[in-house]
């Protein structure tokens, strides 16, 4: 159980353009979802936390009208890339925490996103 | 602000021996929730082990057991059998009793070795 899915795995876009990821949680509810980027060889970078029906918290240093997070349903969380350049290009990965007692802050990850902008 | 520490950046270990990474963290809650990451060359993050501040006894789960030492701040990873499927980044996590994100640490990247 607890499985997350992302779509796409791999998009290479143009400069300039909007790209949209999906993360859904396939058989749980999640009630929090959290968005991260990783660089090569280097540990997960918290983007934002989302929870269902409110606005997403950005940490800092991430522009939230360049990174939206849309949180609609307590299964899918969508993280568009507005105007994307070439150093938005990253692998991005999404997180869904479950709310049931003998999972307690327990994330379960999709398999990520890797973004190419050219 | 919490922190985890893994001090080991790279290992390695032979097919079927045993290996041991290391994690300390700093909180000043009392009530918290530990774990270990694997991320395989594939990039998946998976859940390895989970631990419960609250609960003295440590954490198993076939091959893998942590040792949590609370006083310490330390929560090592202990990998037993070590196959080559193991070979990954693992990555130390925190959370404290609130709906807060994961505090990773900076990951130790373990190689086996046939």
């Amino acid at each position: 159980g607890a499985v997350v899915s992302q779509h796409p795995s791999r998009v290479i876009c143009k400069s300039g353009t909007s790209v949209k990821i999906e993360c859904r949680s396939l058989d749980f509810q999640a009630t929090t979802m959290f968005w991260y980027r990783q660089f090569p060889k280097q540990s997960l970078m918290l983007m934002a936390t989302s929870n269902e029906g409110s606005k997403a918290t950005y940490e800092q240093g991430v522009e939230k009208d360049k990174f939206l997070i849309n949180h609609a349903s307590l299964t899918l969380s969508t993280l568009t890339v507005t105007s994307a350049h070439p150093e938005d290009s990253s692998f991005y990965i999404c997180s869904a925490r479950a709310g049931a007692p003998d999972r307690v802050g327990t994330q379960y990850f999709g398999p990520g996103t890797r973004l190419t902008v050219l | 602000a919490q922190t985890v520490t893994q001090s080991q950046p790279e290992m390695s270990v032979q097919e079927a021996e045993t290996v041991t990474l290391s994690c300390t963290y700093d909180t000043s809650e009392n009530n918290y929730y530990l774990f270990w990451y694997k991320q395989p060359p594939s990039r998946q993050m998976i859940l390895v082990i989970r631990q419960e501040a609250y609960k003295q006894q440590n954490a198993t789960e076939n091959r893998f057991s942590v040792n949590f030492q609370k006083a310490a701040k330390s929560f090592s990873l202990k990998i037993s059998d070590s196959q080559l499927g193991d070979t990954a980044m693992y990555f130390c996590a925190f959370v404290n009793s609130g709906n807060t994100p994961l505090v990773f640490g900076k990951g130790t990247r373990l190689s086996v070795i046939a």
